[in-house]
């Protein structure tokens, strides 16, 4: 299994313009989310999805959005970039949304850049 | 706001001294997660807490949830320098299904 894969590793955009984070997962997971990571804030929930065609909003949404067409794939897209968007991006996904077998597993990360 | 808060932000120690990061929750959790992040790379699962007074221990690492479900600590014992990283506290607040609240993070440093 390759686990959860994100694309790209490292991207630089400027403002204004649009993009898709690719996050894919081998697992069978049902759930999956995307959070940012900026220094000293940890880890941030931007959006997430209990399974294929539901999502939800998590603490931080604006500016992104996602669907959930697949059981493995959850892109995340930013409609028009702005320099506060600047973070590195992770992905994550687990077998339920609770119980026993909720722990995540994250991606590598995107580390992206908003000039 | 940040529903997790986690403290201390930054903990330096020397090899050998112990280590503990604490987390409090505004809502009772249902479980608490804690998670290892290694500079540069991506979090990674520890361990999970779901009883009321729970503690676990994985060899130096010692986990404990709180009676009223609302906070955890994370000690190590006797730190070695591949103990460097960031450690996360997360939970789930016990009514919104599906989110997953993080804690900001402790960092530790390790002197040789």
């Amino acid at each position: 299994n390759a686990g959860v894969t994100q694309t790209p590793k490292f991207q630089v955009l400027k403002t204004g313009q649009s993009m898709t984070l690719q996050c894919a997962q081998d697992m069978n997971h049902e759930y999956m989310s995307w959070y940012r990571q900026d220094p000293g804030m940890g880890l941030r929930l931007i959006h997430y999805s209990v399974g294929a065609g539901i999502t939800d909003q998590g603490e931080v949404p604006n500016g992104y959005n996602v669907s959930r067409s697949t059981t493995e794939d959850f892109p995340l897209r930013l409609l028009s970039a702005a320099p506060s968007q600047t973070s590195v991006y992770f992905c994550a996904s687990s077998y339920s949304v609770q119980g026993a077998r909720n722990e995540q597993y994250f991606g590598p990360g995107t580390r992206l850049t908003v000039t | 706001g940040q529903q997790v808060m986690q403290i201390p932000q930054y903990q330096h120690v020397q090899e050998g001294e112990d280590f503990t990061t604490y987390c409090n929750s505004s809502t009772t959790l249902s479980n608490i997660q804690w998670y290892k992040q290694r500079p540069g790379g991506h979090p990674v699962f520890l361990i999970q807490l779901v009883k009321s007074g729970e503690v676990k221990k994985q060899k130096r690492l010692t986990f404990q949830f709180g009676e009223a479900k609302k906070n955890s600590s994370l000690h190590i014992t006797a730190t070695q320098t591949t103990d460097v990283g960031t450690y996360f506290c997360a939970g789930p607040p016990g009514s919104t299904l599906g989110r997953l609240y993080f804690g900001r993070g402790t960092q530790l440093t390790v002197w040789p």
